[in-house]
């Protein structure tokens, strides 16, 4: 069954921790993005990749990292400088990315609550 | 980046009534149009999808959507809504980058 796989689905840490959420997919996708979802707000797009060993910021990238050393992994690290962390960050892959791009599919989401 | 609007924060409706959700996008030129929903506790989920060709896009479930180029808009109808369509819906634009709006919630009283 191809899909994206997101874990954990819930993630609670203490502030000024470093936490790394999980996203990999069997879809045979070039293309992975991380978003984050709050209340009221949508989707907003944190980092990107187009390709193994290449990724960009998206529009809210600051207090994130991420990496892509394989093709069907990307994760992402929230660190201690994310001002306000707590918030439902999803994962998805799409074929290809840009102007032609295809249909993006999504992961089922990690809530991650730091107190 | 693009900027996408939807009209509509919170929409509250009985079964058999008809649904339109509107959305707006900034700036023209070449975009990919979506629709996709967020069902209680399930992932998000394509509804529908425009690239090119007839603007009247047909999708998942009964839904529809009408792209007016000339209005930057790419407005979600269903002509009879069911309980079951219940969840939250994001219109999104692509010209380089996918930019989603914020979502409308839609609340269907059996």
């Amino acid at each position: 069954d191809g899909g994206i796989t997101q874990s954990p689905k819930y993630l609670f840490r203490k502030e000024g921790q470093n936490v790394t959420l999980s996203c990999e997919q069997n879809l045979n996708h070039d293309a992975m993005y991380w978003y984050r979802q709050d209340p009221g707000q949508g989707l907003r797009l944190i980092y990107y990749s187009q390709i193994v060993n290449d990724f960009q910021k998206g529009d809210i990238a600051e207090g994130y990292s991420v990496s892509r050393e394989k093709k069907e992994s990307f994760p992402l690290t929230v660190t201690s400088a994310q001002k306000n962390p707590t918030a439902f960050y999803l994962c998805a892959s799409s074929r290809t990315t840009g102007r032609s791009s295809s249909e993006q599919y999504f992961g089922p989401g990690t809530r991650l609550t730091v107190t | 980046a693009q900027s996408v609007s939807q009209h509509n924060h919170h929409v509250i409706l009985s079964e058999a009534a008809s649904l339109e959700l509107g959305c707006n996008y900034s700036y023209g030129g070449t975009v990919n149009l979506f629709w996709y929903v967020q069902y209680p506790g399930q992932h998000l989920q394509l509804l529908l999808k425009y690239f090119s060709g007839d603007p009247l896009v047909k999708g998942i479930k009964g839904f529809e959507a009408e792209f007016i180029k000339s209005k930057f808009s790419f407005n979600l109808r269903k002509p009879s809504v069911q309980w079951s369509d219940t969840a939250e819906y994001f219109c999104a634009v692509n010209d380089y980058k996918l930019s989603f709006g914020a979502g409308t919630t839609v609340t269907v009283r059996a």
